[in-house]
């Protein structure tokens, strides 16, 4: 069973740009969230996901970001008109429908901005 | 409010000596608490959590843990450290149902000298 996918693991973009980063839950996981992890900080929650909803997203910055995990496919987070301030790691987590909470991580995205 | 404090940003162990690093959280629920290793550039690998019964946890890599309800701690033990242990640890909590974003610490980094 494959683990939590994340693609890419490295992403540069000038300011301005859009930052798509994608995240494929492990086989039969049905919940996605979403971190990031800022320079000398632990992760922050960002969105939790479902398919086709958003559970969650007290964690997001009310602009430029969103987030999305359609019925088919992975999860994507977009980030429009980037700023140096992006630059960061952003890890997606995935968990089983139901039992303990546990969640499982991807090896991250890690997003620079130049 | 819900948090975590690891209150070592930084430990020196010797090689074969042995670590403690602490958490502290405070959480509304019962919490379900979790320590994670994050080596330079990799994503979380799960060391060991603690949801219920004995208080006394094991990992793997030969960590343990310790849930102490009455100073809401969950300290993270090692009796002997290898070179390979350097690395970032963190300390998360969450609830039991699937769904709830984890909250963790900031980090103890975690160097070992020969």
């Amino acid at each position: 069973n494959a683990g939590v996918m994340q693609n890419p693991r490295h992403l540069v973009r000038r300011r301005g740009q859009e930052a798509r980063l994608r995240c494929s839950p492990m086989k039969g996981h049905s919940h996605v969230y979403w971190y990031r992890q800022l320079p000398e900080e632990g992760l922050k929650f960002m969105v939790y996901l479902q398919k086709e909803n958003i559970i969650d997203e007290s964690g997001m910055p009310k602009e430029r970001f969103s987030a999305e995990f359609p019925k088919e496919g992975p999860s994507i987070l977009r980030i429009q008109q980037v700023v140096r301030g992006d630059s960061a790691a952003y890890f997606c987590a995935s968990s089983p429908p139901t039992g303990i909470g546990e969640q499982f991580f991807g090896p991250g995205t890690r997003l620079t901005v130049l | 409010a819900q948090s975590v404090t690891q209150p070592d940003i930084h430990i020196t162990v010797s090689e074969g000596a042995s670590l403690e690093l602490r958490c502290n959280y405070s959480y509304g629920a019962t919490p379900y608490l979790f320590w994670y290793v994050q080596s330079p550039g990799q994503g979380l690998q799960l060391l060991l959590k603690y949801f219920s019964g004995d208080t006394l946890v094991q990992g793997i890599k030969g960590f343990e843990a310790e849930f102490k309800r009455s100073q809401s701690s969950f300290n993270l033990r090692k009796p002997s450290v290898h070179w390979s242990d350097a690395a970032e640890y963190f300390c998360a909590v969450g609830a039991k149902e699937a769904g709830t974003a984890l909250i963790f610490g900031k980090g103890t980094t975690l160097s070992v000298s020969s």
